[in-house]
């Protein structure tokens, strides 16, 4: 599983509210991602990371911001949360550039 | 913009027969690498087959096979001796020229018993 951890796996808030949801992993990859997997579209791109500090967009990325301080750790956080967020949100990790991406188990965000 | 399509919302099979997922999509580069990964209820995304552009073998791995057609775009799975434990969602997704995967909608495979 390439020792990824995302927590929390389960949350249900409000809307409005702020939401943090954390991925850790124990192999020091450079490359970091967040998606989010919505029925009938696969997963999209929300934020990405090519190191401490060094993070870019995706295709979905407004309403979230992220962070990565240290290697092992990439946030991202819901300002505001609004309902279209409700989904299941996905960290992925990739040894290098050009290989496949290994995920963590998903964290299932509902927005009431 | 790279696309990849899906066009089997779902796809079911007797246990034991062999079943082939279809994954088209477009792009203009000629390297880049394509996956199929497998999501089962448990929803974690596993990394089923590998394939690099330049590479005229199709992968293999066990029970699972690709097609890799890079004329007609097109990057099929086959699945061979299907198993219960093979029920899942399937994904095609394209790596570009940027290193971001670009995702299908997916395929429900059912297997029947």
């Amino acid at each position: 599983d390439a020792g990824i951890t995302q927590s929390p796996r389960h949350k249900v808030t409000e809307t409005g509210t702020p939401v943090t949801l954390r991925c850790h992993q124990t192999e020091n990859h450079r490359y970091m991602y967040w998606y989010r997997q919505d029925p009938g579209h696969g997963l999209r791109l929300i934020h990405y990371s090519y190191g401490v500090k060094d993070t870019d967009k995706g295709e979905v990325s407004d309403g979230y911001s992220v962070s990565r301080s240290k290697t092992e750790d990439f946030l991202l956080t819901l300002e505001s949360a609004t309902s279209s967020q409700t989904s299941v949100y996905f960290c992925a990790i990739r040894k290098t550039e050009n290989t496949e991406a290994f995920f963590g188990q998903g964290t299932r965000l509902t927005v009431v | 913009a790279q696309t990849v399509t899906q066009s089997q919302p779902e796809m079911s099979v007797q246990e034991a027969e062999t079943v082939t997922l279809s994954c088209t999509y477009d792009t203009s580069e000629s390297d880049y690498y394509l996956f199929w990964y497998k999501q089962p209820p448990s929803r974690q995304m596993i990394l089923v087959i590998r394939q690099e552009a330049y590479k005229q073998q199709n992968a293999t791995e066990n029970r699972f096979s690709v097609n890799f057609q890079k004329a007609a775009k097109s990057f099929s799975l086959k699945i061979s001796d299907s198993q219960l434990g093979d029920a899942a969602m399937y994904f095609c997704a394209f790596m570009d020229s940027n290193y971001q995967l670009i995702w299908g909608a997916g395929t429900k495979l059912i297997i029947k018993p």
